[in-house]
């Protein structure tokens, strides 16, 4: 169990264009979620999914953002067109039967 | 729509001297309830889950507890290496987590 691991750690991008990141969740964890955090705040849940199934996405989440996670496996966030506000921690966390989640270590995105 | 409000926002304690955190929430339907440590620039780091009013958890200087309406968790003879952010979350009808700001804590040794 190497635990949830995100990539890339930081990105720095300049406003207008478009980013990916990538989540591996532990492994045999049917549940992944995406939150966003900003400093000084608790994580904000952005969508969730069950297998490869989106089942939830937050009314935070705008048109620009994309997520997937094509065979159940890992999964990637897009952000479209990327304003200053998007500059954030964007966390990722999967979960099994329970519902306790275990994060990665995020990826810290700034846009100038 | 779930709600959580930690206090205090800030709090410094010398080495050894105990304390506790205040977590006060609105859930429709608990699932769970979550306390988290973050450092600085990383992820949350889960501590302990609780299901149910009564319940208590401990580990090593840490105990948390929970009633219907709040989760306290208790720091026995902190070290400064118990310095950091707690975060508490909730899990209600829907499966995400709503988390408060947090409390960050500081150990003066």
């Amino acid at each position: 169990d190497t635990g949830v691991s995100q990539d890339p750690r930081h990105k720095i991008t300049k406003r207008g264009q478009n980013v990916t990141f990538r989540c591996d969740p532990i492994s045999e964890h049917n549940r992944l979620y995406w939150y966003r955090q900003t400093l000084g705040q608790g994580p904000e849940f952005l969508t969730y999914f069950q297998n490869e199934a989106q089942l939830e996405k937050s009314r935070l989440l705008s048109d620009r953002f994309s997520a997937e996670r094509p065979k159940g496996s890992f999964s990637t966030l897009e952000i479209q067109r990327t304003e200053q506000g998007d500059s954030a921690m964007y966390l990722c966390a999967s979960s099994s039967v329970g519902d306790t989640q275990y994060f990665g270590p995020g990826t810290r995105l700034t846009v100038l | 729509e779930d709600q959580v409000t930690q206090s205090p926002e800030a709090l410094r304690l010398q080495e050894g001297e105990s304390s506790s955190l205040n977590c006060s929430y609105t859930v429709s339907g608990l699932r769970g309830l979550f306390w988290y440590r973050q450092d600085p620039g990383k992820g949350p780091e889960f501590l302990f889950t609780l299901y149910s009013a009564g319940e208590e958890k401990e580990k090593e200087r840490l105990k948390a507890t929970l009633t219907k309406k709040e989760s306290f968790l208790h720091i026995t003879a902190p070290k400064p290496e118990d310095s950091a952010t707690y975060l508490c979350a909730v899990s209600g009808s829907a499966r995400q987590l709503t988390f408060g700001s947090g409390t960050q804590l500081t150990v003066l040794p």
